[in-house]
């Protein structure tokens, strides 16, 4: 079974750039999270989707950051402008339903604003 | 607001012997305890975890303790291998909110 993909791996960028990140979720997971990890702390969920609807987005910067899942499969998480506080690792997981607590993650994409 | 704290960075175990990693939490409403091991430049991955209703659960060489009226939770390792080695974070969901401690650095010397 393939794993939660993620692209890029790594990217750089100056502030007030934008950028966006993607995930593909395990086939048949429901259920996908973006994270953002800032080094030294632990994950902080960002946006859960079920399907291509929005869960909880609480915890999501609204005024810079968006987020969309067409078609209830893969996703993308979009920064823009980026502030230099928001180099962190951006972290993708699904599970397989909502309810589900066991998340599967991806590698992660890490983010550096210059 | 950290409603999940893992108060230790860092923890050294000489191979073979017992690692114990702890997590602290403060949201009574939480039922439900999650471990995840993270290697470096990779996502974490679920290791196990703990229902409310229970104060133990066992798999293999992991063990997870659940004390409710010190809100307090600890990951056993036995026997520790250099494999090991990691950062593990403990989680808790919520609704529909995760929240995850800080992490533990786990090195296990050979």
């Amino acid at each position: 079974e393939a794993g939660v993909a993620q692209s890029p791996r790594y990217k750089i960028i100056e502030k007030r750039q934008s950028v966006a990140f993607w995930c593909n979720p395990i086939s048949g997971h429901a259920t996908l999270y973006w994270y953002q990890q800032i080094l030294g702390q632990g994950p902080k969920l960002l946006i859960q989707f079920q399907n291509n609807g929005v869960v909880d987005d609480s915890q999501l910067p609204k005024d810079r950051f968006s987020a969309e899942r067409l078609k209830g499969v893969d996703s993308t998480l979009k920064i823009q402008p980026a502030k230099l506080e928001d180099s962190a690792v951006y972290l993708c997981a699904s599970s397989p339903y909502g309810g589900a607590y066991e998340q599967y993650f991806g590698p992660g994409t890490r983010l550096t604003v210059t | 607001d950290q409603q999940v704290k893992q108060n230790s960075p860092s923890l050294s175990v000489q191979e073979g012997r017992i690692s114990i990693l702890n997590c602290d939490y403060t949201n009574s409403m939480f039922d439900y305890f999650l471990w995840y091991k993270k290697y470096p430049a990779e996502g974490p991955t679920f290791l196990i975890s703990i229902s409310s209703i229970k104060d133990k659960n066992e798999d293999g060489r992991f063990t997870v303790f659940l004390n409710k009226s010190a809100k307090h939770l600890s990951l056993h390792i036995v026997p520790s291998q250099p494999g090991d080695s990691a950062v593990y974070f403990c989680a808790a969901p919520t609704g529909n909110q995760f929240y995850f401690g800080t992490g533990t650095s786990l090195t296990v010397i050979p």
